[in-house]
């Protein structure tokens, strides 16, 4: 199956400053989607972004699908900002990356 | 109204049991998903399934299967729990490969 990797694993920011997470996929994919993971443990949906870049907010993403990656942008950081954030590529079925946990400091 | 939803939120259960969580979308959605998130966070997918073909992750045990009365339905039921079972069980609705919707997930907790 489809392999995806996040990078970097953890990063730890003070609140303000601005951040980029990647995810390369392995394969071609019909669908990639970023998601936060709340403390709380909700996945909420951030971006559906098979290819181009869209915004909301604060954050933006942008898939190279011809490239394999996808990047999610995240400016001006908030406390509440902080989880973990994953991508998950979409083959025939929907795979995860392992994530990046994001600590934003007040 | 929850697009989708999973009950129970919270199980704790002995060993040996068996026991079901089910979750019900609302969103006219044709494939439902199943994953185990282990206490590293890790996403890793148990069944997807739509009206037409199940696919299970062939490392998942057979203890697990997955039942679908219907096309708005997708419970997972577990024989004989283990301690290496608990972990937070989700739910996933997606029409195609189009935008999946989580539910809040089920905690389980084998004691």
């Amino acid at each position: 199956g489809i392999q995806v990797e996040q990078s970097p694993p953890d990063l730890i920011l003070q609140e303000g400053a601005n951040s980029t997470l990647r995810c390369n996929f392995s394969d071609s994919v019909n669908n990639l989607q970023w998601f936060h993971q709340n403390p709380w443990g909700q996945l909420i949906n951030l971006f559906y972004i098979p290819s181009g870049t869209k915004q909301n907010g604060r954050l933006s993403a942008t898939t190279v699908a011809t490239e394999r990656y996808s990047l999610l942008y995240i400016s001006s950081s908030q406390t509440t900002d902080s989880g973990v954030y994953f991508c998950a590529a979409v083959v025939f079925d929907m795979r995860f990356g392992a994530g990046t946990r994001l600590t934003v400091k007040p | 109204d929850t697009a989708v939803s999973q009950t129970p939120k919270y199980l704790v259960t002995q060993m040996g049991n068996d026991k079901s969580i089910k979750c019900e979308q609302n969103l006219g959605h044709d494939t439902m998903y199943w994953y185990k998130q282990d206490s590293k966070k890790f996403l890793k997918i148990m069944f997807s399934y739509n009206n037409k073909e199940l696919i299970i992750n062939e490392t998942v045990p057979n203890r697990f299967s997955p039942k679908s009365p219907d096309k708005a339905h997708l419970n997972l039921h577990i024989n004989s729990l283990e301690l290496g079972d608990s972990a937070v069980y989700f739910c996933a609705s997606t029409k195609g490969v189009t935008e999946a919707f989580f539910g809040q997930g089920t905690r389980l907790t084998v004691v």
